[in-house]
């Protein structure tokens, strides 16, 4: 089965700052998606990545916020911009292809100081 | 938003014992999903239920897709320590390349 590696795992980020996550599939898949787990809740969807195109966000999540990338069909990437405390959470990438169900990245761990 | 609601939020068991908690929607999904996630991982898949009234196994683990396609259950038996972790029921509103609706989470404590 396809596997995603996501990185960074951890980071500790300076309030005001960003962080780019990275994605990286090791197939071809059709659909990609991030979510946000904060800490002992639910997955919640930010958005859908789209290949070749502007990403299709859902309610309360914002481009200039959020703003994903999504150059080919392995890669995508989720950018954490002007970041507060309030944005630490687990930030998972998922991946969906026919022939699988929605598969997972490890996920990334942020912490805002 | 859609909502899944699952219970219960959180169980311990004594080893051995079996385990069943579920899932209420009150939407119509087309696909029943089962995650497990254990800390610092992503959610891994257990189980994919397609249709209404379906019932799959996988090893130890039993899942059932309600006949209102509005819930679904999973059962473990005979618990064992790795079992712990936490369980995410996920529903499909539309076709497979739709995003997933989570329920809130089972948290499983397994006592040897």
């Amino acid at each position: 089965s396809a596997v995603i590696s996501q990185k960074p795992s951890r980071d500790i980020c300076q309030r005001g700052t960003s962080l780019t996550i990275q994605c990286q599939v090791d197939s071809q898949v059709t659909m990609m998606f991030w979510y946000r787990q904060q800490p002992g809740q639910s997955l919640t969807l930010i958005a859908t990545a789209n290949q070749g195109s502007e990403a299709t966000y859902e309610s309360g999540f914002v481009i200039d916020k959020f703003p994903i990338s999504r150059p080919n069909l392995t890669f995508s990437t989720l950018t954490v911009s002007n970041m507060s405390p309030e944005d630490s959470s687990i930030y998972l990438c998922s991946a969906w292809s026919p022939y699988s169900e929605a598969f997972f990245g490890q996920g990334t761990r942020l912490t805002v100081v | 938003g859609q909502q899944l609601n699952q219970s219960p939020q959180s169980m311990f068991i004594q080893e051995g014992e079996d385990v069943s908690m579920n899932c209420t929607s009150s939407s119509i999904f087309n696909t029943w999903l089962w995650y497990k996630q254990d800390p610092g991982e992503g959610p891994v898949l257990l189980i994919a239920l397609y249709k209404a009234g379906e019932l799959t196994s996988n090893g130890r683990l039993t899942a059932q897709f309600g006949i209102t396609r509005k819930d679904s259950f999973l059962n473990i038996s005979a618990s064992i320590p790795s079992d712990v972790g936490i369980y995410f029921c996920a529903g499909q509103l539309g076709v497979g390349n739709t995003p997933l609706v989570f329920g809130k989470g089972t948290r499983l404590s397994v006592i040897a």
